[in-house]
């Protein structure tokens, strides 16, 4: 079983809906969580961070975390085609350097 | 901004060289990454680095060697290129609060 797991996908959503980027990870002692995006052929950027369990809202971002059921989540509202990008999940092992280990990410298409 | 630049945005290099990737940041951060990053297999650890003249292996450090000899400069070395070595290297560092900056990645093809 890896180590963090996402939705495979692809993912394809009409314009203006709302699309939800799913997450799991298996080390109960994780205490750091991100959202990367990458566009086809660049390199990954991060979007969201998030520490604490609830939700976490950055303009049409949300991130939601819940440790109990060891879930994190991306909510990306009135989706454009512009957000038709890989996005990666991130968890961190403080103990280790800040070493996160990455999901193999979703791939997301919004279609005008 | 924290800039993390790598040298080479596309290398082409031939089997059995030994091979040099450059990495340097910008903002005085002392943890710094080399991933590789393929389709289907998705981001994976090479080495990494927590202070000038540390380092510590990743999942996959065979057939890799690192420097860090300045804390804003971390170099990933292939010892002798090899075609299953073919891949998109990437360098990050983070901030305090754990989020990676990742450079725009050196596309290396062994022939």
């Amino acid at each position: 079983q890896k180590e963090v797991e996402q939705n495979s996908g692809p993912l394809s959503v009409p314009e203006g809906a709302i699309a939800s980027l799913n997450c799991t990870y298996s080390d109960r002692g994780s205490q750091s969580f991100f959202w990367y995006r990458q566009y086809s052929g660049k390199s990954p950027e991060l979007i969201m961070s998030i520490y604490s369990n609830g939700d976490k809202e950055d303009g049409r971002f949300t991130a939601q975390l819940n440790k109990a059921s060891q879930y994190v989540s991306l909510l990306i509202r009135d989706s454009q085609p512009s957000d038709s990008a890989t996005y990666l999940c991130a968890v961190t092992y403080n103990t280790n350097a800040g070493k996160s280990t990455f999901g193999d990410g979703t791939t997301l298409t919004v279609k005008p | 901004d924290v800039k993390v630049t790598q040298s080479s945005r596309y290398l082409v290099k031939r089997t059995g060289e030994k091979v040099f990737l450059e990495c340097v940041q910008d903002m005085d951060h002392e943890n710094m990454f080399w991933y590789r990053q393929d389709p289907g297999l998705g981001l994976r650890l090479i080495y990494f680095s927590y202070d000038v003249k540390m380092k510590e292996k990743g999942d996959i450090p065979e057939g890799y060697s690192v420097s860090r000899e300045k804390k804003e400069r971390f170099s990933l070395i292939l010892e002798s290129a090899s075609t299953n070595q073919t891949s998109m290297y990437l360098c990050a560092s983070i901030d305090r609060a754990g989020g990676y900056t990742f450079g725009s990645g050196t596309r290396l093809t062994v022939v």
